[in-house]
């Protein structure tokens, strides 16, 4: 497809557990971004990526969040020993470069549930 | 601390009237803001981009206004119609940096 993808959609597990979302930029886009949004609230940043760059992880709440991305391809955004304060909804963006007023093209977010 | 605030109400409107949306800034001093469409269940969607030195900017049904003195972004839907019914979050980006601070957003509803 043409847009960011973003998978599971939805993902319900208990506390305690590790959890792995995954996000399929668009092609040719340099720049990913993780957000968090919580139910009736705006984007928390989490962490930005731009090309081989080290990426900026100083919106990652704890330890227990880490994220990766090889190139410029797929990422993955890993929460360890989950805790209920974590679901939220998770939504990636990818953007063609950083800065100047790029829009972020956002894919549908994956729903996390945990119990 | 920067921060954003747009109308945490909704904002009810009857069809083909002109919806306003304010979005204020404190702390920051943006070079430019971009409006974001949200549908429940789905990821924003961008709409518009006004930069510093640009007061206005339309696009179709909307326009966007940015005073950097007040602080203050209005975003405009003109004839508005039901299918406008979603959350609208404002967004401050600043040349040359990566990160963009969204808005909580403001639900807005459209009666036929």
């Amino acid at each position: 497809g043409a847009g960011v993808s973003q998978s599971p959609s939805n993902k319900v597990t208990e506390k305690g557990k590790d959890v792995e979302l995954r996000c399929d930029p668009i092609s040719g886009h340099t720049a990913l971004y993780w957000y968090r949004q919580r139910l009736g609230q705006g984007l928390e940043f989490l962490i930005y990526f731009q090309g081989n760059s080290a990426p900026d992880k100083s919106g990652l709440p704890s330890d227990r969040f880490s994220a990766e991305r090889t190139g410029e391809s797929v990422s993955t955004l890993t929460i360890q020993r989950t805790q209920q304060e974590d679901s939220a909804v998770y939504l990636c963006a990818s953007s063609l470069v950083t800065g100047d007023g790029q829009p972020q093209h956002f894919g549908d977010g994956t729903r996390l549930s945990i119990l | 601390s920067q921060k954003i605030e747009q109308n945490s109400e909704a904002l009810n409107i009857q069809e083909g009237k002109t919806a306003t949306l304010t979005c204020n800034y404190t702390n920051y001093s943006p070079a430019y803001l971009q409006w974001y469409r949200q549908d429940p269940g789905r990821g924003p969607v961008f709409l518009l981009l006004i930069r510093e030195n640009e007061k206005e900017k339309r696009k179709e049904r909307l326009k966007v206004t940015f005073d950097t003195t007040l602080k203050q972004s209005l975003f405009h839907i003109t004839a508005s119609q039901p299918a406008d019914s979603a959350t609208y979050l404002c967004a401050l980006g600043s040349t040359g940096g990566f990160k963009t601070i969204f808005g909580a957003g403001t639900r807005l509803f459209v009666k036929a």
